[in-house]
């Protein structure tokens, strides 16, 4: 089956634009998660949502925002671009919401270069 | 709040070393363990897991055994291969927080044939 898919796969900005990622998880499974991947910090967690609702939310300001679609299809925005927004950002995808080993699928990513 | 420890790399050994990557967490209720890689260019993709104290995670020639006493879920392997250079994350999903799951800071692993 097909697996958890990003686009875009790359993408260049320049500081103060916005960008918007999308990802679409595996067929029937409905939570989505995302992270952004960095060397200097590692794997940070963004957000989580599941049917259509964010359900848990990291440490991001507020130009960083998401929504989930009713076919489970995911987006997230970041808005007013920085330097520091220049990061390998995961979409990961799992069955569901208290499964007890919460196993998530992670797309390739999408990195974001911002000049 | 919820944490995992992992050595930090790089570590670098020699084809058909042993390997230990230490990891441990910190946890309030009792949360389900796993080990995910990256290779190079990709994302994260489950290596293995363990979901109760004393279970023993294995796949691919490796393992990782879950110990409570300890708070450890260190990911071990007999022999390595060049193949297996890549970036190892430890990770907890804890039930009492919604599942929501913690990773480890990453451990860059570098073979040498």
């Amino acid at each position: 089956k097909a697996g958890v898919t990003q686009t875009p796969r790359y993408l260049i900005k320049t500081r103060g634009q916005q960008v918007t990622l999308s990802c679409s998880p595996i067929s029937g499974h409905r939570s989505v998660s995302w992270y952004q991947q960095t060397p200097g910090q590692g794997l940070q967690f963004l957000f989580e949502y599941f049917s259509e609702t964010q359900r848990n939310k990291g440490n991001f300001p507020g130009r960083f925002s998401g929504r989930q679609f009713s076919n489970s299809r995911s987006e997230m925005n970041v808005s007013t671009l920085e330097l520091g927004d220049s990061a390998l950002y995961l979409c990961a995808s799992s069955l569901a919401l208290g499964s007890g080993a919460n196993v998530l699928t992670f797309g390739a990513g999408s990195r974001l270069t911002v000049l | 709040g919820d944490s995992v420890t992992q050595m930090e790399g790089p570590v670098t050994l020699s084809e058909e070393a042993f390997l230990t990557i230490n990891c441990t967490y910190t946890a309030t209720g009792y949360p389900s363990l796993f080990w995910y890689v990256q290779y190079p260019g990709e994302g994260l993709q489950l290596l293995l897991k363990a979901t109760k104290a004393d279970d023993k995670g294995s796949n691919k020639g490796f393992e990782a055994t879950y110990r409570k006493e300890t708070t450890s879920f260190h990911l071990e392997k007999g022999s390595v291969q060049v193949s297996d250079s890549a970036v190892y994350f430890c990770a907890l999903s804890d039930r009492n927080r919604d599942d929501k799951i913690i990773f480890g800071k990453g451990t860059r692993l570098h073979i040498l044939p």
